[in-house]
């Protein structure tokens, strides 16, 4: 079946300006992370939804960077007023739902994000 | 707040020699452990997990890990590496009640070569 999507796959803007980044998770999965993987800060946890949970938002790096999940499936990551700091490649998983059980993430290809 | 440190962020190694990548963690609950291949270009892929029972953990492609937690580790091995094995590995813990977000290391970047 079909894995992780997101798109675009690369993404050039300039300073200040604002983007957003899509997910489709694997049908079915009702757990969705997004992490954030660059030279300087290796691979980092952003945001985490659960079912109709409250989002964990926990490792977003400011209030410039926010996330939604529409109907329990596709998530857009938007962050406002890019910085440099910013470019990175941004991951998104998806997995069964989370809780007591550990459940395999399934990472999508990522988001090449360049601001400059 | 859990860590995890990999001391090595390359590897150089010959084909069909063994291989052992270091991983070790801090938490002061208990974790679950795993290790990520992400091939060039390509999304992250799970190799292993530890959640419980026997510390010795079999993974895809002929990887195994030991959890050792008296030492605080989790050592990725490999008794014969191929040249497809050329990738980054990165060691990974979630918190038990977590919500299952992990926490990533560093990195290793393991060369297989000729």
């Amino acid at each position: 079946g079909a894995g992780v999507s997101q798109s675009p796959s690369n993404k050039v803007t300039e300073k200040g300006k604002d983007v957003e980044l899509r997910c489709d998770p694997i049908s079915g999965h009702t757990a969705l992370y997004w992490y954030r993987q660059s030279l300087g800060q290796g691979l980092e946890f952003l945001i985490y939804f659960q079912g109709n949970s409250a989002p964990d938002k926990s490792g977003l790096p400011s209030d410039r960077f926010s996330a939604e999940r529409t109907g329990g499936s596709v998530s857009t990551l938007t962050i406002q007023r890019t910085q440099q700091e910013d470019s990175a490649v941004y991951l998104c998983a998806s997995s069964l739902a989370s809780g007591r059980a550990i459940n395999e993430q399934y990472f999508g290809p990522g988001t090449r994000l360049t601001v400059t | 707040a859990q860590s995890v440190t990999q001391l090595d962020s390359q590897v150089p190694v010959f084909e069909e020699a063994p291989v052992e990548l270091r991983c070790n963690y801090s938490s002061s609950v208990s974790v679950y452990l795993f290790w990520y291949v992400q091939y060039p270009n390509q999304g992250l892929q799970l190799l292993l997990k530890y959640l419980s029972g026997s510390t010795l953990v079999k993974g895809i492609n002929g990887f195994e890990a030991e959890f050792n937690k008296s030492q605080t580790s989790f050592h990725l091995r490999k008794p014969s590496v191929h040249i497809s094995d050329t990738a980054e590995y990165f060691c990974a813990v979630s918190l038990s009640g977590g919500g299952n977000k992990l926490t990533f290391g560093t990195g290793t970047q393991l060369k297989v070569e000729l």
